[in-house]
């Protein structure tokens, strides 16, 4: 069974203050992806990447920075976190052969994060 | 149907019965997925069809594309009151996978 996790479970954070979310995966999957979850919305993309070193701008990137050290790992940076961030995130990984998104994406238990 | 930004859709259905959820899509994509998400948990697939099926079948599901029109359908046959949850479809070209709002779908017994 594929692994995604994720770490912090839950964090608050204040209005101003850096906020850093990990992903790890054990599948050793190229593509890896950053979704926030509001309540009664789905899944919006912020970053994504196609392997270690790379990171791509996903539908909603704006005030978060993204960083794939190794194939492994890939975090989520709020440099300055707000309110407004105040979310769940969902870490995925995929095989994704050749930067293709047709298989299958494994998913973490996503971090909720409230910003006072 | 569901897509991007649009809001969560809810439907409720009697255990038996058959039910049917759409997704349209904006740009091309070359794959379908559709998960489900249980309460509290992340999103899980449950079917993929790719841009070269008309349909997929697996158990009591069947999602349909069509490229043509851009929209795709996820059926379940005789719903029971396990199949509750939220249902998203996600397409894609390339790494990039986008979901759509899905659908919260209650099966009441």
């Amino acid at each position: 069974e594929a692994a995604v996790t994720q770490s912090p479970r839950n964090k608050v954070a204040v209005t101003g203050g850096k906020v850093t979310l990990s992903c790890n995966q054990t599948n050793n999957h190229n593509n890896m992806y950053w979704y926030r979850q509001d309540t009664g919305h789905g899944l919006r993309l912020i970053h994504y990447s196609y392997g270690a070193g790379s990171t791509e701008k996903g539908d909603i990137p704006d005030g978060y920075k993204a960083s794939r050290p190794s194939q492994e790992n890939f975090s989520l940076i709020l440099e300055l976190a707000t309110p407004s961030q105040t979310s769940v995130y969902f870490c995925a990984s995929g095989g994704g052969l050749g930067g293709s998104s047709a298989e299958t994406l494994y998913f973490g238990s996503g971090t909720r994060l409230t910003v006072l | 149907s569901q897509w991007g930004e649009e809001n969560l859709q809810a439907l409720s259905i009697q255990e038996g019965e058959d039910v049917t959820m759409n997704c349209s899509y904006k740009t091309y994509t070359t794959v379908v997925h559709w998960y489900r998400q249980d309460s509290g948990r992340g999103p899980a697939l449950i079917i993929l069809i790719r841009s070269n099926e008309r349909e997929k079948r697996s158990g009591r599901l069947r999602a349909t594309l069509d490229t043509s029109s851009q929209s795709s359908s996820l059926s379940i046959t005789a719903a029971q009151c396990e199949d509750t949850a939220v249902y998203f479809c996600a397409t894609g070209a390339g790494a990039k996978l986008t979901f759509g709002g899905g659908t919260r779908l209650t099966v009441r017994p």
